[in-house]
């Protein structure tokens, strides 16, 4: 089973400034299937990127991402209020289980 | 674009089997390269993956489940499943649907199940 290790589990920051997620996997995510989700409390959790760094329709352009093998991170360039979430990363390669990350909370400072 | 919608009783008690239904309009459930899934997230906690079944029938379960988990497919009806025995409180959670297809995931609006006698 791939563990995914996201870091940091809190990141304080204000509207306007840049995020970057991590996301680590204890060994290679095939083919680069990995995901990042984003939930906001008491809704579902939204599909942002696939494959990397493909962005799901309807994404703003200011979130991307990024990565290869073990290591992947999601950036928002400039955030906006309603950015301020919970981030997961999700690998879904060809060897099941897929896995989530514990998840990064991204709060207001 | 796939749109999911998740039903079932949302009070289970000890012991019974917790059996959900995952509508799916948008598209067909017999259409080729979908990985029909299902994950839970406990209360203020994180996601977890509890299985899928793919276009062809294959299933694969989470192996801290598979001794309890079914999913299936109901063709006719355009649904699938998912079937969770002898359930505890520790399988209180909201139930989520997915669908996954080339990589893209879409997400059902989730159902809160409650297990209490």
């Amino acid at each position: 089973e791939i563990v995914l290790t996201q870091s940091p589990g809190t990141l304080s920051l204000s509207p306007g400034e840049r995020a970057t997620l991590s996301c680590r996997a204890s060994q290679s995510v095939s083919s680069n299937y990995l995901a990042w989700h984003q939930q906001k409390p008491g809704q579902a959790p939204r599909l942002l990127i696939y494959a990397a760094s493909s962005r799901a329709t309807g994404v703003p352009d200011r979130f991307s991402g990024s990565g290869s093998g073990t290591d992947f991170t999601l950036t928002i360039s400039r955030l906006e209020p309603e950015d301020f979430a919970v981030y997961y990363c999700q690998q879904y390669g060809s060897s099941p289980p897929w896995t989530f990350g514990q998840g990064t909370k991204l709060q207001i400072k | 674009q796939v749109q999911l919608q998740e039903s079932g009783p949302g009070l289970v008690k000890p012991s019974q089997t917790l059996s959900l239904t995952c509508s799916v309009s948008g598209g067909s459930i017999s259409s080729g390269g979908y990985y029909w899934s299902w994950i839970r997230q406990h209360p203020g906690k994180g996601l977890e993956w509890i299985g899928y079944i793919y276009h062809s029938g294959t299933t694969y379960y989470n192996p801290s489940l598979q001794r309890r988990v079914t999913i299936s497919v109901q063709t006719s009806r355009n649904q699938f499943s998912l079937k969770l025995s002898s359930v505890t409180a520790a399988d209180t959670a909201v139930y989520y649907c997915s669908a996954l297809r080339f990589g893209v995931l879409f997400w059902g609006l989730g159902i809160l199940v409650t297990v209490s006698s």
